[in-house]
């Protein structure tokens, strides 16, 4: 069984500041992709950033950027210059091949808030 | 582009009728469609996957005589909660992958609250 372990339930950030969440996964898969989301009050799952898992160069988006360290199962995402509008739940996610057709696995996520 | 429509955003029923949400791609075609429910600050849990033209696949637990999923063309999937009680008020949430995109790109709905009375 795939599992997504998000260990920070809340954190707080001051604006534009440097934030990083931490996610940690289990798989026996070798061809797996990770992604973060953010959901904000709204409630629309809007997508952060994603890594494959057979590219070894972290994946940047912006202000948001990843550390993936395979062998450690780990994938944390760093928010740098933190905005007010960054204020939401994070979810780390994960998906392979499967019966269920690259459906995302889902950690329980973080609550990130921001603070003027 | 890549644009999922989820209607209604919010519904309230009465306990034992049964209420339909649908999802719908309104600019791409949906080879596969997913459905997640969501309780208040909890991560989203897979419920089921559905593919055009064929039966949906449910998650273990899932009871799918209760959500019943059609994905009857390839830009609409529609889950109805049958016989609904109180214990079925949370939010749920669809989301489709495009037949021309990579296969891992999610695109998701806005969600549909239901609370039943």
């Amino acid at each position: 069984a795939q599992t997504v372990t998000q260990s920070q339930p809340e954190m707080s950030v001051q604006e534009a500041e440097t934030v990083t969440l931490s996610c940690t996964y289990d798989t026996s898969e070798n061809n797996y992709y990770l992604f973060w989301y953010k959901q904000p009050p709204s409630r629309q799952m809007i997508l952060v950033i994603r890594q494959e898992a057979y590219k070894q160069q972290n994946a940047t988006e912006n202000r948001f950027s990843v550390n993936f360290q395979k062998a450690a199962k780990s994938f944390s995402l760093k928010i740098s210059d933190s905005q007010l509008g960054d204020t939401a739940m994070y979810f780390c996610a994960f998906t392979f091949s499967s019966n269920s057709g690259y459906a995302l696995n889902f950690g329980k996520g973080t609550s990130l808030l921001v603070t003027p | 582009g890549a644009v999922v429509s989820q209607h209604p955003s919010r519904v309230i029923c009465k306990s034992g009728t049964s209420v339909k949400i649908e999802c719908r791609s309104l600019d791409f075609q949906a080879t596969t469609m997913f459905w997640y429910r969501q309780f208040p600050k909890q991560s989203l849990m897979l419920m089921a996957t559905s593919n055009e033209g064929s039966k949906a696949t449910y998650e273990q637990g899932v009871e799918k005589d209760k959500f019943l999923i059609n994905h009857a063309s390839l830009t609409l999937s529609t889950l109805t909660v049958t016989s609904a009680h109180p214990e079925d008020s949370s939010f749920y949430i669809c989301s489709a992958r495009a037949r021309a995109r990579k296969v891992t790109e999610a695109f998701f709905g806005q969600g549909t609250r239901l609370t039943v009375v």
